[in-house]
């Protein structure tokens, strides 16, 4: 069964608004929680990551929020651009137990931003 | 500038053939993974490889075969293709900041 649990499945919204993905796990272990971007055609890419020693990262629009306690972390698309419209992937992984730096994926969020 | 190459990018084939699908990078990583993306299951590990004489199966590695010619080339084999192995298939390499870096994907449809 997938670590990371990932909702919702896709998500519609306007041009300007705030896009909002939301993930759990259940393994304590993990310490690293990278977010991957995939548009039509291409492989996933990088978009942004966080450790658990803090609870937010910004850059430029895009922002994960961390909850350690409740075992969940999210991205928050602000100002949400069409060409933000792309399939989104959070991820996971321990890199103090697996040193081989296998990411555990959710199951990702399709976004469509409309004009 | 394509650091992570796949070929190829769409085949077509019948159920009980051969397949192979190849992956060449010029990023100089040691580490190199092979992905299948299905709707709703997200990105599954089929087979990783830290140099040409180390392999490990993921987590999906039944029905497939790997082989890692050189540090910069992995490939993946089907030996007798099936039709729920239709799927879209990705190589990562990996850096040292555990960021992963995706080839553009060969869309594989077995009949």
């Amino acid at each position: 069964q997938q670590q990371v649990k990932q909702s919702p499945q896709s998500l519609i919204v306007q041009k300007g608004g705030i896009s909002i993905i939301n993930c759990a796990y259940e393994n304590t272990a993990f310490d690293y929680f990278p977010w991957y971007q995939q548009f039509p055609g291409k492989g996933p890419a990088l978009l942004i990551a966080i450790r658990p020693d803090v609870s937010e990262k910004k850059e430029g629009r895009f922002t994960i929020s961390f909850n350690k306690s409740a075992k969940q972390f999210s991205l928050h698309i602000m100002d949400s651009q069409p060409g933000d419209s792309a399939t989104y992937f959070c991820a996971a992984l321990s890199q103090t137990t697996d040193s081989w730096g296998k990411l555990q994926f959710g199951a990702g969020t399709q976004v469509v931003v409309t004009p | 500038d394509a650091d992570v190459t796949q070929t190829p990018r769409n085949r077509i084939t019948k159920t009980g053939k051969r397949i192979m699908l190849e992956c060449s990078q010029t990023k100089g990583h040691d580490r190199m993974y092979w992905y299948r993306q299905d709707p709703g299951l997200g990105l599954r590990l089929i087979y990783y490889s830290f140099d040409v004489k180390d392999i490990n199966k993921g987590e999906i590695s039944d029905g497939y075969s790997v082989s890692r010619q050189a540090q910069a080339k992995f490939s993946l084999s089907l030996e007798s293709a099936i039709p729920n192995q239709t799927a879209l298939y990705f190589c990562a390499t990996r850096d040292r900041n555990n960021e992963q870096f995706f080839g553009p994907g060969t869309r594989l449809t077995v009949l």
